[in-house]
């Protein structure tokens, strides 16, 4: 099945700690991009990458790390997490610019 | 980069068309309109993509004025489970999209 993963799906953490959460997909896009969501501000950029290693800034990429070493993968990666990240994230896949994007299921993270 | 404007909610009942309009005052020649659907705790689905005059497929229709400055989505015969957050994003290609906060339509039986 054409799919977007996402792993963890919840995650309670604490200041400070280094945590990735995981983004897969088994379509072999090209585009790949992060997204935060939170209440009263809709889906909001954090990062995205046209291919394997290139990738860009988004909307709101401080605090937020990306990797796209294989064309399957593009971990988000917190260095060093904080309450105001705090979030619901979503990876989503693209085979080319003007084509739809696909979603995975959502990682939500609590920073405590 | 275009800046779409959405009604915040809208209402309807079953069986009604709904049509949620989007306006995007300053898009650009290469910009590609499009919208996506979300349910609670999911992520955004695609719905329909066009650049001008009208696009249908068979879950909706969508209207592009000449000028462009707006969209319409347009669901014909809405049914209980076409309540969700509707998103219009314009865009050229995948860099720095943005989706707004959405419109938020709830149908009622």
């Amino acid at each position: 099945e054409a799919q977007v993963t996402q792993n963890p799906r919840y995650l309670i953490t604490v200041t400070g700690k280094k945590l990735t959460v995981t983004c897969s997909q088994n379509m072999n896009h090209e585009y790949m991009s992060w997204y935060r969501q939170d209440p009263g501000l809709g889906l909001r950029q954090i990062y995205y990458s046209m291919n394997v290693e290139v990738t860009d800034k988004g909307d709101v990429p401080e605090g937020y790390k990306v990797s796209r070493k294989e064309k399957r993968n593009f971990p988000l990666i917190l260095e060093s997490p904080s309450p105001n990240q705090t979030s619901l994230y979503f990876c989503a896949s693209r085979p080319g610019l003007e084509s739809e994007q696909y979603f995975g299921p959502g990682t939500r993270l609590t920073v405590t | 980069l275009a800046k779409t404007t959405q009604p915040i909610s809208m209402d309807s009942y079953e069986g009604q068309e709904v049509n949620i309009t989007c306006s995007h005052n300053n898009i650009a020649t290469n910009d590609y309109i499009t919208w996506y659907q979300q349910f609670p705790s999911q992520g955004p689905r695609f719905i329909i993509q066009g650049y001008k005059t009208k696009v249908t497929n068979e879950v909706a229709s969508l209207f592009i004025p000449a000028d462009r400055k707006s969209s319409t989505l347009s669901l014909p015969r809405v049914s209980l489970s076409d309540t969700a957050v509707y998103y219009c994003l314009v865009g050229e290609g995948f860099q720095k999209l943005v989706f707004g906060t959405g419109t938020r339509l709830l149908v009622s039986p």
